[in-house]
């Protein structure tokens, strides 16, 4: 089978730095994906790693390990508008999306 | 925006009727996708389009759902017979000729389907 295993919720000080790890077992791996989704929103681009290594893109970095099955995705500086659900999801073959089931982002003041 | 485009953006229907859903992807994207999501859980992959040709479907898509992308640009999905398990965001997606990584999927807003 297939998964994708992401924690439900995370919560963080705005302005902080937060983690959000993802593993997988997936049969067929082509890539690890992070997209960002507001409630009722479409689920919007954010990242993709398709080798080992930390890409950085402003204040979104994301990391992926295929040996270890692991991503995860940092969030510099935290702004209260970065509270959304963000999920990770394996590419396949088609370049269709495998998807985790979210991780919920409660950012405090 | 992401320029993307579904319709309608919420329907409601009773148990048995059919429901038909449009996708305008962006113009020159020949790669469509349909996905399916319920509350609290990550988009479930439905079907897949290369230009005009169906090129890959989920088991979760029973023969009560069939999809079409007749020219090549806009895309259908109809289910028939609705039943209440068929309620959920369905979310099309699209992406241009793929080279690289770098894989990013537009999608659309969505159509909430509420079977009642």
């Amino acid at each position: 089978g297939q998964s994708l295993e992401q924690p439900s919720e995370v919560t963080a000080v705005e302005g902080a730095i937060v983690q959000i790890n993802c593993t997988y077992q997936t049969s067929g791996f082509y890539g690890l994906s992070w997209y960002q989704q507001h409630d009722g929103g479409a689920p919007t681009f954010l990242s993709y790693n398709g080798l080992d290594g930390l890409e950085e893109t402003g204040r979104f970095s994301s990391f992926l390990s295929r040996s270890d099955s692991y991503g995860y995705l940092l969030l510099q500086e935290l702004q209260m508008k970065d509270s959304a659900s963000y999920f990770c999801a394996v590419r396949g073959r088609n370049y269709q999306l495998i998807w985790g089931a979210g991780t919920k982002l409660i950012i405090k003041p | 925006d992401t320029g993307v485009s579904q319709d309608p953006r919420h329907k409601i229907t009773k148990r048995g009727q059919n429901v038909t859903f449009r996708c305008d992807p962006i113009s020159e994207h020949n790669r469509l996708y349909w996905y399916r999501q319920t509350l609290g859980q990550g988009p479930e992959f439905l079907t897949y389009f290369q230009n005009e040709a169906q090129l890959e479907k989920s088991r979760l898509l029973s023969d009560r759902f069939s999809a079409e992308r007749p020219k090549g640009s806009f895309s259908t999905l109809e289910i028939q017979r609705t039943e209440q398990g068929d309620s959920a965001m369905y979310l099309c997606a699209s992406i241009s000729q793929a080279g690289t990584g770098g894989t990013e999927a537009f999608f659309g807003q969505g159509t909430r389907l509420t079977v009642v």
